[in-house]
């Protein structure tokens, strides 16, 4: 099946500094992806959905000029946050289904797990 | 907006056992409902899903049903084994597009020997 692979998987920063998350699709291309957030024992809460060539679209309560979306490409996707502080550490998870593709399967990345001190 | 409830939050079974999630969702122009297994510290990995125009859907040990009328939808995992364990997630698509999915709030599945 199709491939979504995120880096890193693991990130530790300071408070105060920026980290940026890639989600790479390697064999398909998506015009599509979404980038979820995971908290301890939680389920996976959709944060925005990323478009390729436009402005991503967040769901109410998260913070677009906090958590900026990138999708420069047909294949890459990134979420930086900004000024991060340590509430913001959480499993950051992207998804993505392949257009060319006959199921409508979702493919998820192996996530990424930020810390923040 | 889409709701997805999911139960029970844990499940414990002894091995050879079958275990079953139960999952419900409010819009009824949701027409996609995957299943999603997650091991610690890893992103979702599909299972099986399944669309709205069938009821039933088998693959191997793992089974997935759909009654629309109730909007409810049920895993069902027979002959289960230690390696089964993990946190068990339902979904359901927002409306009638297939890629924007609400989340149920999982199921922590343990298989003892």
């Amino acid at each position: 099946g199709a491939v979504v692979s995120q880096h890193p998987s693991r990130v530790i920063c300071k408070s105060g500094t920026s980290v940026k998350i890639e989600c790479r699709s390697l064999d398909f291309q998506a015009t599509t992806m979404f980038w979820y957030r995971q908290f301890p024992k939680q389920s996976l809460m959709l944060m925005a959905t990323s478009n390729e060539g436009s402005k991503a679209t967040y769901e109410q309560g998260v913070e677009k000029d906090k958590f900026l979306i990138n999708h420069a490409s047909l294949t890459l996707s990134t979420l930086t946050v900004t000024s991060a502080h340590p509430e913001d550490s959480s499993f950051y998870i992207c998804s993505a289904r392949d257009p060319g593709a006959p199921g409508t399967e979702a493919f998820f990345g192996q996530g990424t797990r930020l810390t923040v001190v | 907006g889409e709701n997805v409830e999911q139960h029970p939050s844990t499940l414990s079974v002894q091995e050879g056992d079958s275990a079953v999630i139960k999952c419900t969702y409010s819009d009824s122009a949701s027409n996609y409902f995957p299943w999603y297994k997650q091991e610690l510290g890893k992103g979702p990995q599909l299972i099986i899903d399944i669309r709205s125009n069938v009821g039933e859907k088998k693959d191997q040990r793992i089974a997935v049903t759909l009654n629309k009328t109730a909007k409810h939808f049920s895993l069902h995992i027979t002959e289960t084994q230690p390696e089964d364990s993990a946190v068990y997630f339902c979904a359901a698509s927002e409306g009638t597009g297939f890629q924007k999915l609400v989340f149920g709030t999982g199921t922590r599945l343990l298989v003892s020997p």
